[in-house]
């Protein structure tokens, strides 16, 4: 257990579902992230959150749709998804200082 | 620009020494992280080094920092077939907030 659970390990939707992913941490941290890892492809960062406010969308199509609802909880909401978002999705959190990221175990999504 | 760069592949023995080399661009970095990456799973947090630090030993694991080459690398001395995995390397920059930038990652395969 890293101290950031994300939920759920695996999921297979379709083109047309709408499903969505949960990221909780309870380490305190004030910093919140969702990156996208795909096969032979480097780490994206999709979005960060500050203490619970979007400070950075790196350009994310519209169909993922993050929210925070406090510091702990960190959702990606996906909706309309194409087969090339089929990834490993992975929630990481931090706090200020020389510690790094914490990161989650990951979500396996396959779009089909 | 920010930019991180890794090979992609290393191979290695067991019992012998795995040294997974990292260039950086960014010459303004805090500091500097590795994190493993096993099959199906997050990234876990291996070590890190201050940027004004040329060394760091932890264990079976040196981290080497040239900041003027701005080359960092990771040696893992008696490799053995548990340090299969994913290795990235990540800095952190000089007002970039929390915000760790990852390198492409290089797969350690370690044979018997």
């Amino acid at each position: 257990e890293t101290g950031v659970t994300q939920t759920p390990r695996h999921l297979v939707m379709g083109m047309t579902n709408k499903k969505s992913l949960k990221c909780e941490q309870h380490l305190g941290h004030n910093a919140m992230y969702w990156y996208k890892q795909s096969a032979k492809k480097p780490l994206e960062l999709m979005f960060v959150y500050n203490f619970k406010e979007q400070t950075e969308n790196n350009s994310v199509p519209s169909r993922f749709s993050p929210e925070c609802p406090n510091s702990s909880h960190l959702f990606l909401h996906l909706h309309t998804l194409q087969p090339e978002d089929s990834a490993l999705y992975l929630c990481a959190s931090s706090q200020e200082g020389n510690y790094g990221y914490t990161f989650g175990s990951g979500t396996r999504l396959t779009v089909v | 620009g920010e930019d991180v760069e890794q090979s992609l592949f290393l191979s290695v023995r067991e019992g012998d020494s795995s040294v997974i080399n990292c260039t950086y661009t960014d010459s303004s970095s805090t500091y500097l992280y590795w994190y493993k990456q096993e099959p199906g799973a997050g990234l876990q947090l291996l070590t890190y080094i201050f940027s004004n630090m040329d060394m760091k030993q932890d264990q079976r694991l040196t981290v080497l920092l040239n900041k003027k080459d701005k080359h960092l690398s990771l040696r893992i001395a008696d490799t053995q077939t548990g340090d299969s995995a994913i290795y990235f390397c990540a800095e952190k920059i000089t007002g970039g907030g929390n915000k760790l930038t990852f390198g492409t990652g290089t797969q350690l395969k370690v044979e018997l």
